[in-house]
């Protein structure tokens, strides 16, 4: 069973800052997601990546494959980037449609 | 396009009764998931499906049944509601299909239950 942990549990920040969430697994991968949710929403998918580095935006997603560790990075933050920011993978071969999670980072933005 | 659609948003139950959560998808894709989200606990599988005619329990099953009668629909039923099942609860699909397998994964909006 793949474990994955992220860290910070919760963040926060001032508005402009430049924020960082790691993500780290313990078995291979097919693929890593980034997930937001705001407080009392629905689940979004931020980006999907199984190699490299990945830019939407403010937002960026890089993988290291063979550290088995993906960060998260958001750039210039603002009060809107507020939410829980979950990290999960994709297992393996036939496994690749199975989803772990991570518990999640919280982050708030002040103003 | 709707994406992923679940139906009710909101439900309150009494200990014992009985509810189904509809979990729709205009997306053809292959698999889909139920899972509920409790504080500190992140998000557990309850069950999922591989496809048409196919479901499997996952993490925490106990409680719940599924079906899967139409490749779009994937329905969650709790048979006799328990405090212990008030939690938030999503559903999920991926697509699966292809020489990639592509596994981007849909998210409904959530149903918020509560069992008293």
């Amino acid at each position: 069973k793949n474990e994955v942990e992220q860290s910070p549990q919760n963040l926060t920040a001032q508005e402009g800052e430049f924020i960082t969430i790691n993500c780290s697994y313990s078995v291979g991968i097919s693929a890593l997601h980034w997930l937001q949710q705001h407080p009392g929403g629905g689940i979004v998918s931020l980006f999907m990546l199984s190699s490299g580095k990945k830019k939407h935006g403010r937002l960026i997603a890089t993988i290291n494959i063979q550290e088995k560790h993906s960060s998260l990075h958001i750039t210039a933050s603002h009060p809107r980037d507020s939410a829980v920011y979950i990290c999960a993978v994709s297992g393996s071969g036939g496994s690749n449609y199975k989803l772990t999670f991570g518990k999640g980072t919280l982050l708030t933005v002040n103003p | 396009n709707a994406g992923v659609t679940q139906t009710p948003k909101f439900r309150v139950l009494k200990t014992g009764q009985s509810m189904t959560l509809l979990c729709a998808q205009d997306m053809n894709h292959e698999y889909m998931y139920w899972y509920r989200q409790d504080p500190g606990m992140g998000l557990r599988l309850i069950h999922y499906s591989v496809g048409e005619g196919t479901t499997a329990k996952g993490e925490v099953p106990d409680g719940y049944n599924v079906s899967r009668l139409k490749k779009q629909n994937f329905l969650l039923g709790l048979e006799s509601a328990a405090p212990s099942q008030t939690s938030v609860y999503f559903c999920a699909s991926i697509n699966g299909q292809g020489a990639s397998r592509n596994t981007e994964a849909f998210f409904g909006q959530g149903t918020r239950l509560t069992v008293v």
